[in-house]
This record gives structure tokens, sequence and C-alpha cells, in this order.
């Protein structure tokens, strides 16, 4: 099976824009989830999709959002860029999130200048 | 929510030696515990997980212990060898939070030839 893939895999933006990443799970897998990796705060959880609906949220402002299609694909969107949102953002992908297993894609550098 | 300690942040050790990373989880509903190993500029894998219904797995020159009681569970790797070098990430996850794993800060081991 093809991993899960993640594009852009790099990005600069601008204090301001707004940005949208994708995510494309392995397949038949249900569940993704996004997180922030940062050096100072390791992997930060972001939000979880299932089905389409937002299942899991973690403590990110609401400039943060993302959904997910029929096709289990997702995209996040990072509305107002600031420059502390500069990290790698890395999605993963889960059967139906109830093992806990999750695969991770090779993430996003986003850099905002 | 679930808390998730990791130490230490950096281990340094030569090659051949063992090497062990603790992790403390704070939600004892938690009985998911996976450990995953990113090296620099790749995604994080999955090398070994553990449920709570099993105090010990091993996988060739990896292991993980857990001790439900206590609330901590370890990360053995012998006969350490230069390709181990990585940043390795444990984690916890249950019903508790919807099975969205808590990550630890990340240790990064350094395996000196």
């Amino acid at each position: 099976k093809a991993g899960v893939t993640q594009t852009p895999r790099y990005l600069i933006k601008t204090r301001g824009q707004q940005v949208t990443l994708s995510c494309s799970p392995i397949s038949g897998h249900r569940s993704v989830s996004w997180y922030q990796q940062t050096p100072g705060q390791g992997l930060q959880f972001l939000f979880e999709y299932f089905s389409e609906t937002q299942r899991n949220k973690g403590n990110f402002p609401g400039r943060f959002s993302g959904r997910q299609f029929s096709n289990s694909r997702s995209e996040m969107n990072v509305s107002t860029l600031e420059l502390g949102d500069s990290a790698l953002y890395l999605c993963a992908s889960s059967p139906s999130g109830s093992s806990g297993e999750q695969y991770f894609g090779p993430g996003t550098r986003l850099t905002v200048t | 929510g679930e808390n998730v300690e990791q130490h230490p942040s950096t281990l340094s050790v030569q090659e051949g030696d063992s090497a062990v990373i603790k992790c403390t989880y704070s939600d004892s509903a938690s009985n998911y515990f996976p450990w995953y190993k990113q090296e620099l500029g790749k995604r994080p894998q999955l090398i070994i997980d553990i449920r709570s219904n099993v105090g010990e797995k091993k996988d060739q020159r990896i292991a993980v212990t857990l001790n439900k009681t206590a609330k901590h569970f370890s990360l053995h790797i012998t006969e350490t060898q230069p390709e181990d070098s990585a940043v390795y990430f444990c984690a916890a996850s249950g019903p508790g939070g919807s099975y969205i794993p808590t990550f630890g800060r990340g240790t990064s081991l350094i395996v000196h030839p």
C-alpha cells in the first residue's frame, strides 16, 4: 500500500496570509489527524477527522481549521498566519482511530516570514 | 487530559551499548503505548507498541516494558548502532482521549561509532 502523502512539502508565506495543506491517507484508512511539530513543543495535536467529521480537537486557535472529503483526503487551513506558525505540519492516518496506531506522512515545512 | 513525560531529552551512548528511554503517563485509562523513531528530516515511524494487557514486548534489538501500577513505560535498545541515532517519541492513548495519542517531548539518541 502507498503511504501517507502530503503536499506541498515546503511552503513559504508572509504574515497575514493564509495557507492550505493537503494530506492523502493510506488507502482504507478513515481517520486523519494533524500535528504541529516544533523544536520546543514537540508534537502537538491539532485535530482529527473521521468520516468527514471532526472527531477530536486540540488546543489551537480558531485560525487553524480542517476538513475531510468523502475519499478520506484531508486539508488543513491556517488563516492570518503568524511568525509562530512556522513549523512542520504532519498528518497521520489510522484505520479507524480506535487501535491507536498512526502512520505519519512526510510533513509540510511551513515558514512564515 | 493525558500528560506524558519523557526522559532523558538527550542520550549519548557508544556503539554496542544499551540505551533506555523512560516515559510516565497520568491517565490510568490509557491502554496503548507506541514508540516512534524520527530520523533527521524524516517522518516519525512506529517502531514498537504495547497494550496495557501486556508487560513486555520485544522485537529483535528493541523492547518495551510497561508498569501499569506505576504508570510508566520504557524503551530498551540493545547493541546500539549508529543508524539508531534519531529522536524517539513515546505516546499514550486510550478511551479517555478518544484514542488520540499524547506524545512525550522526545529523546535525541546519539550513538557514537
